[in-house]
């Protein structure tokens, strides 16, 4: 089965610095890699996500980059604000199947 | 915009006794998922459900475990006999499927067993 590696477990950064956390997958038949964001005792929300058939996505100061051929996948912010300290998950799935998630990265944005 | 809803948001039980988990997912979705996650720990994938039957489940959903969609709106998890370590916060998420298949998860309900 999928099995998601994801680091670091923790990561600081001075505000308006960029923050980038990596994910490896081990099942090449995954081809849906969202990220979430958790805020202490919330659900996750859905950031950003990328489909197997495009190796890179952005969104404002959010982007994502997917290499299939290594099975990785990274999510990079820019100009972090302290409103980005969370914890941010990344996960892999199939379309209509479940979503395997890494072991989270606890970011912290310094100001 | 909207949004999958759970209730309750707390439950506390007691060990053996059974609890069910309660979901509405986003109306025009067909998939729906249950998963968990531990204090301080990753989210890890339970069951997911479509078209009235489960089309996958994990390791942890034993017979203990079973999902229900008693209607055309609700989606429930039920734990017949509680164990201590089924302390977790569990969400719930539905997705619309097909290619377009992000999936919105739930507040959680968070359930202590003491």
């Amino acid at each position: 089965g999928e099995n998601v590696e994801q680091h670091p477990s923790t990561l600081s950064v001075q505000e308006g610095d960029s923050a980038v956390i990596k994910c490896t997958y081990s099942d090449s038949a995954s081809n849906y890699f969202p990220w979430y964001k958790q805020e202490l005792g919330k659900r996750p929300q859905l950031i950003i996500d990328i489909r197997s058939n495009v190796g890179e996505k952005k969104d404002q100061r959010i982007a994502v980059t997917l290499n299939k051929t290594a099975k990785h996948f990274s999510l990079h912010i820019t100009e972090t604000q302290p409103e980005d300290s969370a914890v941010y998950f990344c996960a892999a799935g199939e379309y209509g199947n479940k979503l395997v998630f890494g072991a989270g990265t606890i970011l912290r944005v310094k100001s | 915009e909207p949004e999958v809803t759970q209730t309750p948001s707390h439950q506390v039980t007691q060990m053996g006794q059974e609890v069910i988990l309660r979901c509405v997912p986003i109306s025009n979705h067909l998939y729906f998922y249950w998963y968990r996650q531990i204090l301080g720990q990753k989210v890890e994938f339970l069951v997911s459900f479509y078209n009235n039957e489960i089309s996958e489940k994990s390791e942890i959903f034993d017979d203990q475990f079973s999902v229900e969609r008693p209607d055309g709106s609700n989606f429930t998890l039920k734990i017949r006999s509680t164990k201590l370590e089924d302390s977790a916060m569990y969400f719930c998420a539905s997705s619309v499927g097909g290619t377009t298949d992000t999936q919105y998860f739930g507040p959680g309900t968070r359930l202590t067993v003491l």
